[in-house]
């Protein structure tokens, strides 16, 4: 167990909606990272908050978007969905938002869009 | 963009086999970390290297940092079924993003 919590485990859909994915980093770490895990891409990285505020922004669509919140947890929003957006979302937290630090990966949560 | 090269991209093995995977890019990079993924779970990091040159193990894994700084392989040695599972590279973009390979799947034949 990492100690990242990710909600909901799975996720079903249909094209065209809107879902929101949550993250509760471990205790004391205060970044948080997003991927995407798919099939072909394999895991890419999104975006990345530090302390409430956007630290780096990696392949991530406009239909998205994130926010992370005074508590540290985090949320990513997926707009109308389209059947490719299926995947695996991971988050991740660190201490601090520095390079070569050690990122723990939450559990994931599973996307499918019908 | 910067890319990480990962092959094998899937191992047959029998177990107690050794077992040889590797992490190549045409860019330099500072920081190689290798990843394990179970089914169902996210990425745990395994090893990570700093140096060009170091060679560093955990358990019956050992990573080697290439010299070129442009390549870094992970050992298993006398591999157990709980070996299986997906292997990733890993290194810091110059954006200060954490690149992947595409991972390597590794199956255990008891």
């Amino acid at each position: 167990d990492s100690g990242v919590t990710q909600t909901p485990k799975h996720l079903i859909t249909a094209t065209g909606q809107r879902v929101t994915l949550r993250c509760s980093p471990r205790s004391g770490d205060l970044s948080v990272y997003w991927y995407q895990q798919s099939l072909d891409q394999g895991l890419q990285f999104l975006i990345q908050y530090y302390n409430g505020e956007e630290r780096a922004k990696g392949n991530i669509l406009e239909r998205f978007s994130a926010q992370q919140f005074p508590d540290l947890h985090s949320e990513l929003n997926l707009s109308s969905l389209e059947l490719g957006d299926s995947a695996l979302y991971f988050c991740a937290s660190s201490v601090s938002q520095g390079r070569g630090e050690t990122q723990y990966f939450g559990p994931g949560t599973r996307l499918l869009v019908l | 963009g910067q890319q990480l090269n990962q092959s094998p991209q899937s191992m047959f093995i029998q177990e107690g086999e050794d077992v040889s995977m590797n992490c190549t890019s045409s860019s330099i990079f500072n920081t190689w970390l290798w990843y394990k993924q179970d089914p169902g779970e996210g990425p745990v990091l395994l090893i990570a290297l700093y140096k060009a040159g170091e060679l560093t193990s955990n358990g019956r894994l050992t990573a080697q940092f290439g010299i070129t700084r442009k390549d870094s392989f992970l050992n298993i040695s006398a591999s157990i079924p709980s070996d299986v599972g997906i292997y990733f590279c890993a290194g810091w973009g110059s954006q200060g993003n954490l690149i992947f390979g595409k991972g390597t799947k590794l199956s255990v034949k008891p």
